[in-house]
């Protein structure tokens, strides 16, 4: 059964280091997302991507992350300047086109600023 | 601001025992609502879409219902087993394919033998 897969699946880094979590959505799906969860908190949405552009961001998502789809099969979410607050388990799913489209999503990248 | 909210947050549950909890949620602009299992280290496991009031799915010993006149939904394991072990969350979208799911906190479920 195809799966969402994510690498690595733990990432410690310093602060103020540029981190890059990748993903690899279903390959004929079309949406693909990052989603969060800090430790105790709800998981929260952060960015969509649909032909290759951002759908939708939410607030969390400031001039310090970005996205992308470089080769077609990638999606990654980039962090330019960790900070503490940006330790989380961070989400990737992907959704195909449909009237109600279950989201696939990945295992997480634990990520850990230090 | 959206919110979804889960009740309980845990509950622990003897083998062979049946349960259910809650997903409320806001009725306005409702358009769909999921349900996921979530095992520690795996992925979310997608287990319901639902979309229409009164909609009722089944899979397994696992079914959901669904009240979108009041903004909510209940997910009941009957005979739970260890494996039903999990925390299940409940998200919420207000559009088609392409927005956002907003998320519950979650109800961690412990089965014990």
């Amino acid at each position: 059964e195809p799966e969402v897969t994510q690498t690595p699946s733990h990432q410690v880094t310093q602060m103020g280091q540029e981190v890059i979590l990748r993903c690899v959505p279903i390959s004929n799906h079309l949406y693909f997302y990052w989603y969060r969860q800090i430790l105790g908190q709800k998981v929260e949405f952060l960015v969509s991507f649909y032909n290759n552009e951002i759908s939708e961001k939410s607030e969390i998502f400031d001039d310090q992350f970005s996205v992308e789809r470089p080769d077609g099969s990638n999606f990654t979410l980039k962090i330019r300047s960790t900070k503490l607050e940006d330790s989380a388990m961070y989400f990737c799913a992907s959704t195909t086109q449909g009237p109600s489209p279950e989201q696939y999503f990945g295992p997480g990248t634990r990520l850990t600023v230090t | 601001i959206l919110n979804v909210e889960q009740s309980p947050q845990s509950l622990h549950v003897q083998e062979g025992d049946s349960t259910n909890f809650t997903c409320s949620f806001p009725s306005s602009n409702f358009y769909a609502l999921h349900w996921y299992r979530w095992e520690t280290a795996k992925s979310p496991e997608a287990l319901f879409v639902m979309t229409l009031n009164g909609d009722e799915k089944k899979k397994g010993r696992i079914s959901a219902t669904l009240n979108t006149k009041e903004g909510y939904s209940y997910l009941y394991i009957k005979g739970s087993q260890p494996e039903d072990s999990a925390t299940y969350l409940c998200a919420f979208s207000i559009k088609a394919a392409g927005n956002k799911l907003t998320f519950g906190g979650g109800t961690r479920v412990l089965v014990k033998p």
